[in-house]
């Protein structure tokens, strides 16, 4: 079936970088763009960018730039998002996410990964 | 780019009908029909209900409906049932591919 399988969880200290993997199966793998989003402990969604596996084109929200990196390995399906210089407020569980676009943004994200809690903490 | 704004709350009884706004500005949800809506129990995976401001993914059962006017987006919950108590998220497309999310709606079946 089709899914999206993630690492497990991370802790983290101040200042210190998390790479969160994101491995796909069931579908084909270079024909969909891979969100990223996270959720602060009791907060709202925040998207923080896409990649597109085939082209490994990305575009981060402005909020993020310069300090996340997303890409991809098409040998394994899997995409990765790396954010750098952590700090408390990036504690958060972190979703990557299918577009439902075939080689298209749709902007409908539907099949998820199950979420990687990731702990900033000195 | 702020979040796209959203009532805290919203309740009814079951068999009720529940409509959850989401409004946005003419740079997002105004110009965009990239609306999607996202059911988030606790502790688990958004879950895509609707897309393109009113389509539903196979699965999704037709009691929930989408919809937009001007800069504000809706879902529609009709025939409330226990399960639809959850969370409720909305996105947009925010132009040159970005996407904006909605603050969430906690909706109570009462």
């Amino acid at each position: 079936q089709v899914q999206l399988v993630q690492s497990g969880a991370e802790v983290k200290k101040p200042g210190a970088s998390v790479k969160v993997s994101c491995k796909a199966s069931g579908y084909i793998f270079t024909g969909y763009y891979i969100h990223w989003v996270r959720q602060a402990p009791g907060q709202g969604l925040e998207w923080m960018g896409w990649i597109n596996p085939n082209s490994g084109a990305t575009n981060y929200a402005q909020k993020f730039q310069g300090r996340v990196t997303m890409t991809r390995d098409t040998s394994i399906n899997t995409v990765y998002m790396e954010l750098s210089r952590l700090r408390s407020d990036d504690t958060a569980v972190y979703y990557c996410a299918r577009d439902l676009g075939w080689s298209r943004l749709l902007g409908g994200m539907d099949v998820w990964g199950q979420g990687t809690p990731v702990t900033v903490s000195s | 780019q702020s979040a796209l704004t959203q009532p805290p709350s919203a309740s009814g009884s079951p068999g009720q009908s529940v409509t959850i706004s989401c409004t946005g500005t003419s740079s997002d949800v105004g110009t965009y029909n990239y609306v999607s809506w996202y059911q988030q129990h606790p502790g688990k995976a958004p879950k895509l209900m609707i897309y393109e401001v009113s389509k539903r993914p196979s699965g999704v059962p037709d009691r929930f409906s989408g919809s937009k006017s001007g800069n504000t987006a809706s879902l529609t919950v009709s025939g409330l049932q226990a399960e639809d108590e959850a969370d409720y998220f909305c996105s947009s497309d925010a132009g040159r591919n970005n996407v904006l999310f909605g603050g969430g709606t906690k909706l109570t079946v009462l």
